[in-house]
């Protein structure tokens, strides 16, 4: 999960096995959340997104769980791949209002994946 | 489409020179933000545009400018640069959220070295 300080958290996982990343967020107004995924050199790719309305949402072998009450977030990722070695990041997303919004990420986890 | 296409790739200034780091998407987004990345950690939001003419401060705004003279462009001016400033700089774009979707397209980014 996510923490501070300048180590990443590290998940390792053998090829095939399912993968939980989890994050904590801290703003109870967030209203929207997503995850990002960002390998080595490259900008992050978006994977999912959630509405604080929701408490799961489930795309192509991720789902992301939603839990208000704890604010705490999670990434499951099915069948985990060598190319889902990467660092994966939640955001969260306050609305000020209209089109005025901020994204707050998370520190990051660091997943290795072994063939 | 190019997406979000960030130049330099790399860069290396001496403390207290200027740059700009330039940032253009060609998905007629309303919504630009940079934002810097530290070792081991998250994403941190510096300036954001909600739109042509419109910009306002994110999370560590100090010693940077931004203007949006233009819905693709989004420039971000370094006007003395510090070594403490030595990261590396991503540019995203999104679409107005509209209540729809917030997710961010990222540039590859600019690796700056202040020595």
């Amino acid at each position: 999960g996510e923490s501070v300080g300048l180590h990443l958290p590290t998940l390792s996982v053998q090829e095939g096995d399912n993968s939980i990343i989890n994050c904590a967020y801290s703003n109870s107004a967030s209203d929207y959340f997503i995850w990002y995924k960002q390998e080595s050199g490259k900008g992050p790719q978006f994977i999912i997104d959630i509405r604080s309305n929701m408490d799961k949402r489930q795309g192509q072998r991720v789902t992301v769980l939603l839990n208000k009450t704890v604010k705490h977030l999670s990434l499951q990722i099915a069948a985990t791949q060598p190319g889902d070695s990467a660092v994966y990041f939640c955001a969260e997303i306050v609305n000020s209002g209209g089109s005025n919004y901020k994204l707050t990420f998370g520190k990051g986890t660091l997943l290795t994946v072994n063939p | 489409n190019a997406g979000v296409t960030q130049t330099p790739k790399f860069q290396v200034l001496k403390t207290g020179q200027s740059m700009t780091l330039q940032c253009a998407q060609d998905m007629n987004h309303e919504y630009m933000s940079w934002y810097r990345q530290d070792p081991g950690m998250g994403l941190r939001l510096i300036h954001y545009s909600v739109g042509a003419g419109i910009t306002d401060q994110g999370e560590v705004p100090n010693g940077y400018n931004v203007s949006r003279s233009t819905t693709e462009d989004f420039p971000l001016r370094l006007l003395s640069a510090a070594p403490s400033q030595t990261s590396v700089y991503f540019c995203a774009s999104s679409q107005t959220s509209g209540g729809s979707s917030y997710e961010q397209y990222f540039g590859p980014g600019t690796r700056l070295t202040v020595t």
